[in-house]
């Protein structure tokens, strides 16, 4: 979607390296949501971030929402093959929270 | 196992033809909503049902139309396959008429393959 905007579309990594998928969105965001999908199976729900500012973490996956910037980072610590997939993340543009805007999502490869 | 179960896993059939997916939503889930997935367009919103009735509609094509029933079970129907609507269809669901703070819990989807 032209509306949610991922970065990097693909990522290949050494395993133990860290880094940063960004999601940008063009409108208003409402709430975002990050999920991991592996290839030809359904997402997996990973956080989702609501307020300006916010920070999650789960394990060695942190994500932040920067509101004014419209934007949010998705941050993987000392990646490790499990890691591995497409991250997608989803924002609530329309205020009404019952329908999600894809981002394209980002490829990670994280070699052993 | 998400607790969202979608039948079939595959389906294949010819151009011109209509299909009928499922959806069964996790456990105590009121939401179903319907993705669809092809690497043209990426994931787009079909349409919401919350409780039997319909709640939002997505890039959702005439020629498809979907379905809750008392059970809470869904149902996709695409008629008219063209080429075009082979993709992976997504069925998620949630306890609220709308996403909360832990989103929506993904089926593993099925992949549809018009020929």
């Amino acid at each position: 979607s032209q509306e949610l905007e991922q970065s990097p579309q693909s990522l290949i990594v050494q395993e133990g390296k860290n880094l940063t998928i960004n999601c940008t969105s063009s409108k208003t965001l409402y709430g975002l949501y990050w999920y991991k999908q592996k290839y030809g199976e359904g997402l997996i729900f990973l956080m989702m971030l609501q307020k300006g500012g916010e920070e999650k973490s789960h394990e060695k996956i942190t994500a932040k929402l920067d509101e004014k910037k419209q934007q949010s980072s998705l941050h993987i610590t000392a990646s490790q093959p499990s890691h591995a997939g497409t991250y997608l993340c989803g924002a609530d543009i329309s205020g009404s929270a019952r329908q999600l805007t894809f981002g394209s999502g980002t490829q990670l490869t994280v070699l052993p | 196992d998400s607790g969202v179960t979608q039948t079939p896993k595959h389906l294949i059939t010819a151009t011109g033809q209509r299909v009928t997916l499922r959806c069964s939503p996790r456990s105590g889930d009121l939401s179903v909503y319907w993705y669809q997935q092809s690497l043209d367009q990426g994931l787009q919103f079909l349409i919401q049902y919350y409780n039997g009735e319909e709640r939002a509609k997505g890039n959702i094509l005439e020629r498809f139309s979907a379905q809750q029933f008392p059970d809470l079970h869904s149902e996709l129907n695409l008629s008219s396959l063209e080429l075009g609507d082979s993709a992976l269809y997504f069925c998620a669901s949630s306890p609220f008429d709308e996403a909360s703070n832990y989103g929506y819990t993904f089926g593993s989807g099925t992949r549809l393959t018009v020929v």
